[in-house]
């Protein structure tokens, strides 16, 4: 079974930075791509950054490049987001999400971690 | 790349059916036939209902199907039931590995 478990949320204030961790178990790790997808309170879904499997490419919305890095270590089955100059409306749920593999579309999805940016 | 068009509220009586509409622009939606459809209950995570536009995987009802017209794709649900009430989100891939949502549908099953 495909499990996918967020960690490292919490309240950071404006410029701020935070790393969040998604830990992952049930499928060969190594062998899909990853992403994030935020949900802002009482708003709709948001696509935020993907990783490859190898961990070689990174891709980021234009809300997050230049501020956000993600990243993957395969032993550990672990992947991150480091988060940096946080700003209000970086405030969501931030979902940890599996690709899958070919179809561009993400089939498995952990149950978040809220980040509050406020002061 | 901005969101989607998706309608803001649907909604349909039990056994009926209902169809979401999907607009996006020639860059995303007309360019790929890559449109996946999610399904969100209050409190929970999405979940994938619909992925290439028309496939279903495993273990999602046939009730629901998937299809595309040049920018415009649409999510159609029949047989309605109660455990259908719920947001739902179209996504197509958007080129150079970047996704975009639409805004969002909230089912409402009467």
């Amino acid at each position: 079974e495909v499990q996918l478990v967020e960690s490292g949320g919490g309240l950071v204030q404006p410029g701020g930075s935070l790393r969040l961790s998604c830990s992952a178990s049930g499928f060969i790790f190594s062998s899909y791509a990853m992403h994030w997808v935020r949900q802002a309170p009482g708003k709709g879904l948001e696509y935020v950054s993907t990783i490859s499997g190898d961990g070689g490419g990174t891709a980021y919305a234009d809300s997050a490049k230049g501020r956000f890095a993600i990243s993957r270590d395969n032993s550990k089955t672990t992947m991150y987001l480091q988060m940096s100059s946080l700003r209000a409306e970086d405030t969501a749920v931030y979902y940890c999400v599996k690709d899958q593999s070919g179809s561009f579309c993400f089939d498995y999805w952990g149950q978040g971690t809220l980040v509050t940016v406020s002061s | 790349q901005s969101a989607l068009t998706q309608p803001a509220s649907v909604s349909g009586s039990r056994g009926q059916s209902i169809t979401i509409s999907c607009t996006g622009t020639s860059s995303d939606v007309g360019s790929y036939n890559l449109v996946s459809w999610y399904r969100q209950h209050p409190g929970n995570a999405p979940k994938l209902m619909i992925y290439e536009g028309s496939k279903r995987p495993s273990g999602v009802s046939n009730r629901f199907s998937g299809s595309k017209s040049g920018n415009t794709a649409s999510l159609t649900i029949s047989g309605l039931q109660a455990e259908d009430e719920a947001d739902y989100y179209c996504c197509s891939y958007a080129r150079s590995n970047n996704w975009v949502f639409g805004g969002g549908t909230k089912l409402t099953v009467l």
